[in-house]
């Protein structure tokens, strides 16, 4: 069965500090896709990347990075130079590759980022 | 233009009443979604649409009816709902459901207090 730990459940820091959120992922398939979505206060889930099992480079995206290890089941994301406008609960998903298979959320990591 | 769009923001119902969520998309998208999420946890998956039709149902009570009138539009009957079905619902689309690759976008949600 699928599963998604997020076992940080909230991080506080302060502007301009690097953060990192962890996620680990449990499958028995060799093709699953994970993704990252983005909940601030207002509710929306803001989509921010999906990675499929075959792909293992790491991703950069302005101050956003993205480390998948297969080898750990990890798929990291690495906040640089924090600002408070990224303050809102960050949650991991995995969904498998059979047929339609129901994304599989974390259970979120709420980060705080103070001025 | 990724925008998934919900009526009304804020909704509250009796427990006698009868109201409707709206959902609109304008991506093209074939595949809609229903999530139903509580505070401080992760969205839970309600209902699929495919191509206009019903493909999946996670054993959601009959007082939550969905529809899908064409490929845009995506709606959510509420009937004689309980005050634990106070919660935030989302909406989703993905271009496709076959497979699991595709990524979902979401809409802000509607806030529903049942009283």
């Amino acid at each position: 069965a699928q599963k998604v730990t997020q076992a940080q459940t909230e991080i506080s820091v302060v502007e301009k500090e690097d953060v990192t959120l962890d996620c680990v992922y449990e499958t028995r398939d060799t093709t699953y896709y994970l993704f990252w979505y983005k909940q601030p206060p207002s509710g929306e889930l803001v989509f921010l990347i999906r990675r499929n099992s075959f792909d293992e480079q790491n991703e950069i995206s302005g101050r956003y990075s993205w480390n998948f290890q297969k080898s750990t089941s990890s798929f990291n994301f690495t906040i640089t130079a924090s600002q408070v406008v990224d303050s809102a609960v960050y949650f991991c998903a995995l969904s498998e590759d059979t047929g339609f298979q129901k994304l599989v959320f974390g259970t979120g990591t709420r980060l705080l980022v103070s001025p | 233009d990724t925008e998934v769009t919900q009526t009304p923001k804020h909704l509250v119902m009796g427990m006698t009443n009868k109201k409707s969520l709206k959902c609109e998309q304008h991506m093209g998208h074939r595949a809609m979604y229903w999530y139903k999420q509580k505070a401080k946890k992760p969205p839970e998956l309600m209902f699929v649409y495919s191509y206009e039709k019903l493909s999946i149902n996670e054993s959601v009570p009959s007082r939550f009816s969905p529809e899908c009138p064409n490929s845009s539009l995506l709606n959510l009957h509420l009937h004689a709902l309980q005050p634990e079905d106070s919660a935030l619902y989302l909406c989703a689309s993905s271009q496709e459901l076959a497979g699991s690759s595709y990524e979902q976008y979401f809409g802000p949600g509607t806030r529903l207090t049942v009283t």
